[in-house]
């Protein structure tokens, strides 16, 4: 049972553009939820993190958007960049210090 | 530098050799984790340890084995490895799992072929 859906599995976008990146959990005790960027070679890097008491966080080009209701959040970085192209993951926990929960992750690709 | 660091980066192994993958930070975090990574699966946890002597389960622990005898070291034992275990491994430490002090910190990976 895969707890946090991603999607798309890859994104093409061109240099300028936005990127949007999507993610669905069902389980409703998760309280954290950040993205981890990933690059070849590398191995994945807290990008940014929410926490549900806010609906959106921006750092830079990259915004978190999270609607509790819904049980949704993504990410979408503006103006993209070829430097941005990686594998983008987004996960979650829940309280009690549990292991994060990773989504299967979006390989994008900003062409110029 | 602050860092996780694995050993070896890459490892070409036959079936059923015994083999570890070391894993070690300098940050004095209590929460190191194991990761697998496979094309169209994303990261899947193996093992994950809260602290000294204190292992659990991740999500597919079948084939591995773990130990914390310190705090910065974490390794990742292949007692009899299976081509199917043919992958990416990533070892992860950090304070804690969750925010403020949740940012897990990733090695380098160690890319193993078991063939």
């Amino acid at each position: 049972q895969q707890q946090v859906k991603q999607s798309p599995q890859s994104l093409i976008v061109q240099k300028g553009g936005i990127s949007i990146i999507n993610c669905a959990y069902e389980n409703t005790a998760f309280d954290y939820f950040p993205w981890y960027q990933q690059f070849p070679g590398k191995g994945p890097a807290l990008l940014i993190a929410i926490r549900p008491d806010v609906s959106e966080k921006k750092e830079g080009r990259f915004t978190i958007s999270f609607n509790k209701s819904a049980k949704q959040f993504s990410l979408h970085i503006m103006d993209s960049q070829p430097g941005d192209s990686a594998t983008y993951f987004c996960a979650a926990s829940s309280e009690g210090n549990t292991p994060l929960v990773f989504g299967k992750g979006t390989r994008l690709s900003v062409i110029a | 530098e602050a860092q996780v660091t694995q050993n070896p980066r890459y490892l070409i192994t036959v079936t059923g050799k015994k083999l570890t993958v070391t894993c070690s930070q300098n940050m004095n975090h209590e929460y190191m984790s194991w990761y697998r990574q496979d094309p169209g699966l994303g990261l899947r946890q193996i093992y994950y340890s809260m602290n000294v002597e204190v292992t659990d389960k991740g999500d597919v622990p079948e084939g591995y084995k773990v130990s914390r005898k310190e705090k910065r070291n974490f390794p990742l034992i292949l007692e009899s490895p299976s081509p199917n275990q043919t992958s990416l491994y990533f070892c992860a430490s950090s304070l804690s799992s969750r925010e403020p002090l949740g940012e897990a910190f990733f090695g380098q990976g160690t890319r193993l072929t078991v063939v």
